[in-house]
């Protein structure tokens, strides 16, 4: 089966720190990967559409500066916290619909926990 | 109002009960539906699609009412094992599809020996 895989697991860092989260599908190519976040006991929030070689879609309320998205891949996307503080703090989860694959069908990367100190 | 909501719960049940979810929608237009299973710290993963036609995969049958934009997944013999929560997921879908899944809250099922 889609494979998709993120690294690091677990980020703990001090305020101020930039932080890059990678996102990699690894058994197929992926044209879209979605950046989405999570709180506790609250659901998935997307966060931004990337397609491979063109610039990210930012959902509403997600600022672009702060959330670096790159697809430079179709098999790789990075979403880098510029100068992360305490309130972002959550669980960071992308997803990777395959090239050519139906429209709704994602697969999902284990997640990144995020811990600003 | 939401987009997707779901009663969060949690719903605490002995093994072997049977348990029903249920889930709303306010998007006329969405297209496509899914139970997601989540488990705590633990990224989501595709329970089952949920067809007009209603669809059953063992324990879990999920139906469809686009009338009433009402999404229902139905557990039966409860294990220890299905303790998790259940995320509602809708997709809009249309002519420029981009894939984009919306997540409902999740509804949190307790089973109990």
């Amino acid at each position: 089966g889609a494979v998709v895989s993120q690294h690091p697991s677990r980020v703990i860092c001090k305020s101020g720190t930039s932080v890059k989260i990678e996102c990699r599908s690894l058994d197929f190519q992926a044209t879209t990967m979605f950046w989405y976040r999570q709180f506790p006991k609250k659901s998935l929030m997307l966060m931004a559409t990337s397609n491979e070689g063109s610039k990210a879609t930012y959902e509403q309320g997600v600022e672009k500066d702060k959330f670096l998205i790159n697809h430079a891949s179709l098999t790789l996307s990075t979403l880098t916290v510029t100068s992360a503080h305490p309130e972002d703090s959550s669980f960071y989860i992308c997803s990777a619909r395959m090239a050519g694959g139906l429209g709704y069908t994602q697969y999902f990367g284990p997640g990144t926990r995020l811990t600003v100190l | 109002r939401k987009e997707v909501e779901q009663d969060p719960g949690p719903f605490n049940v002995p093994e072997g009960a049977t348990v029903a979810f249920n889930c709303t929608y306010s998007n006329s237009a969405s297209q496509s539906f899914f139970w997601y299973r989540q488990d705590c710290r633990k990224e989501p993963k595709l329970l089952m699609s949920v067809y007009s036609s209603g669809n059953e995969d063992g324990r879990f049958t999920a139906q469809l009412n686009r009338a009433s934009q009402y999404i229902s997944l139905l557990i039966r013999d409860s294990k220890l094992s299905d303790s998790a929560t259940y995320l509602c997921v809708v997709n809009i879908g249309g002519s420029s599809n981009t894939g984009k899944l919306i997540f409902g809250q999740g509804t949190t099922l307790q089973v109990k020996p």
